[in-house]
């Protein structure tokens, strides 16, 4: 199947700092990737939908000045945490939906965030 | 928000069949229900998807009833490999977002 990868796959950062991840599908072109944050033990969380080369949507009570989203290409999206505060450590996935098939969506490892 | 209704855990024993119930009771005729599963600190993984027909890969069979209202994701010989959360999730094919339940914890017993 499609491979999706995310870098770093852990990071600590200090409070005030702004973090960025990648997520980047490997082996074919995705024309939307999706972020989504998972907190322990909970489910996962759609934050934004990215498509490439114009401005992310994000869903409701998501800042987008504090997650800023860019698509540039279509193998790459980045997701930086601006600011990061303790109560943005979390698990965060990504997500790609490639061109030829409408059906499935391919998910990163997800990166762990932990801010000190 | 989520469409679907699973139980939060269930247990199987090593080998045996496990099968995981799904309650889609508003899904509506062109959605298609997806099971995924994610085993701990990892994303999801597909497992299957379906529409209407009985759905079945080299990793699990998918029983969708007739009226469409619920599904059964059956792993015909759970390994503990297989312990995991697995979620139930309905979209329409051509609309890109997931919106994932709570899901099902999967414990497979020696």
């Amino acid at each position: 199947g499609a491979v999706v990868s995310q870098h770093p796959s852990r990071v600590i950062c200090k409070s005030g700092t702004s973090v960025k991840i990648e997520c980047r599908s490997l082996d074919f072109q995705a024309t939307t990737m999706f972020w989504y944050r998972q907190f322990p033990k909970k489910s996962l969380m759609l934050m934004a939908t990215s498509n490439e080369g114009s401005k992310a949507t994000y869903e409701q009570g998501v800042e987008k000045d504090k997650f800023l989203i860019n698509h540039a290409s279509l193998t790459l999206s980045t997701l930086t945490v601006t600011s990061a505060h303790p109560e943005d450590s979390s698990f965060y996935i990504c997500s790609a939906r490639g061109s030829r098939s409408s059906y499935e969506q391919y998910f990163g490892p997800g990166t762990r965030l932990t801010v000190t | 928000d989520a469409k679907t209704t699973q139980p939060p855990s269930m247990d199987c024993a090593e080998g045996r069949a496990a099968n995981l119930p799904c309650n889609h009771s508003t899904i509506s005729g062109n959605e298609y229900v997806y099971w995924y599963r994610q085993i701990h600190s990892q994303g999801p993984q597909y497992i299957i998807h379906g529409l209407k027909n009985n759905e079945t890969n080299e990793m699990a069979s998918l029983i969708i009833t007739e009226d469409r209202k619920s599904s059964t994701l059956i792993l015909p010989h759970a390994t503990l490999r297989d312990t995991a959360v697995y979620y139930c999730i309905v979209r329409v094919a051509n609309f890109n977002k997931f919106y994932f339940g709570s899901g099902t914890k999967l414990n497979v017993k020696p």
